[in-house]
Parts: structure tokens; C-alpha cells; sequence
């Protein structure tokens, strides 16, 4: 069974100031590993799908990369609008496998 | 607009009650699927629902039931049973294909009284 880790737990980040967000786990091959935005007190909407290592993603400030065993969320320049909890999940419809998020805050 | 609608908001929940969670979807998805929240924990699937008339047991089904008897509705019922129901409940639907994203409702967060 997969098992997927984010890393860090929290993170602040300064207004325009660029980091990522990792998401690790166990079990390599064809399964697509998904990110989702989640806000307080809403459900998680949809950002990024990856299947392949070596692939990426865009939108907006936001790149997604996936490698055979993590993926990252990089973020550049990010403003306060883009905190929120970001969720990584890996596998297949009802065999996705969440992780436990990495709550951002960007401070003005 | 397309999308999934959860009600209601907020739930409480009085010692030995059956409550039910609405959740009804406009896209036209054939999948439905029912998670819970917890601080500190990943979302974790209760039941989910490929098709009108079917369903199946996710990771921690005990305490719950579902019925599907419209493609658009998958109600969750938090029964009795259910002995740490207080929680955050997220419906979704995606189309079919193993490639399909979900989409998520808003959510209702029950809590025991």
C-alpha cells in the first residue's frame, strides 16, 4: 500500500518569497499523483496531475514536478492569496491515497 | 453553474442519533465518494460509488451507510455505531477513467453534542 508523506507540515514565507513543498512516496509506477488546494473550512480543489517522471505542471505562481518517488510544489513569488493548505494524493480514483498537507502562509 | 453541493454546513449529533449528510451533484459524474477529515490526518475514504444502484466499502466504512438511487445524490448516514463521528465530511464525484480528477463539495463538519 502507498504511503505519502508532505513535507514541511507548516510553512511561512514572506510576500514574493519563492519556495517548495514536498510530497514523497512508497510505491513507484503508474499511478498519478495529484496536488489540491484546500482553504479553511472548504473541500480541496483540483490544481495538478502528474503520471510521469520528468513531467511538470503550471498555473499561475504555482509548478508541480514529479520525479519516480516525490513531487514538488514550487512556488514563486507568492502572495497572500496563495495561503492555504495544499494537499498531494497518489494513486488511482478510489485507491488515492492522501497525504496529511502543508498548511502556507504567505505574510504581506 | 456545475458542481457538488453539501449540506448542511454544520451538524450536531446527540448521543445514540442516526444523522444524514446530503450531497447531491450537477456534472453528470458516474463516481461519487464519501471522505472524512480529521486535524493531523489525510482524507480517508468511507464509501464510494461507480455507478446508480452500487457501492462499495472504503477504508473505514464501519458506522456508516450510503444509498445511490440517483446518479446526481450519495446521502451518508453517520449511525450509532459510529463512535468518534465528529469530523469533517467531504463529498466528490469525478467522471470514470482512472485518470479522472475529483471534485469536492464544501463540506459538513459534524460534532457530537
Amino acid at each position: 500500500e502507498d504511503q505519502v508523506t508532505q513535507s514541511p507540515e507548516a510553512l511561512r514565507l514572506q510576500e514574493g518569497e519563492s519556495s517548495s513543498l514536498n510530497c514523497s512516496y512508497t510505491v513507484s509506477g503508474l499511478r498519478g499523483l495529484f496536488w489540491y488546494r484546500q482553504d479553511p473550512g472548504k473541500g480541496p480543489e483540483f490544481l495538478f496531475t502528474l503520471y510521469s517522471a520528468g513531467e511538470e505542471k503550471e498555473k499561475e505562481r504555482l509548478k508541480a514536478t514529479l520525479t519516480k518517488k516525490e513531487s514538488f510544489l514550487h512556488i514563486t513569488a507568492p502572495k497572500p492569496e496563495d495561503s492555504a493548505t495544499y494537499l498531494c494524493a497518489r494513486g488511482i480514483r478510489e485507491k488515492l491515497t492522501f497525504g496529511t498537507g502543508t498548511r502556507l502562509t504567505i505574510i504581506p | 453553474d456545475g458542481g457538488i453541493t453539501q449540506s448542511p454546513k454544520y451538524l450536531f449529533r446527540k448521543e445514540g442519533q442516526n444523522v444524514t449528510l446530503s450531497c447531491e451533484q450537477n456534472l453528470n459524474h458516474d463516481a461519487m465518494y464519501w471522505y472524512r477529515q480529521d486535524p493531523g490526518q489525510g482524507l480517508r475514504l468511507i464509501y464510494y460509488s461507480q455507478i446508480v444502484n452500487d457501492f462499495q466499502k472504503g477504508d473505514i466504512a464501519e458506522g456508516y451507510s450510503v444509498s445511490r438511487e440517483k446518479k446526481e445524490s450519495f446521502p451518508l448516514t453517520v449511525t450509532s455505531a459510529q463512535k468518534n463521528p465528529t469530523a469533517f465530511y467531504l463529498c466528490a464525484s469525478s467522471r470514470t477513467g482512472a485518470k479522472e480528477k475529483l471534485f469536492f463539495g464544501s463540506g459538513t463538519q459534524l460534532s457530537v453534542l
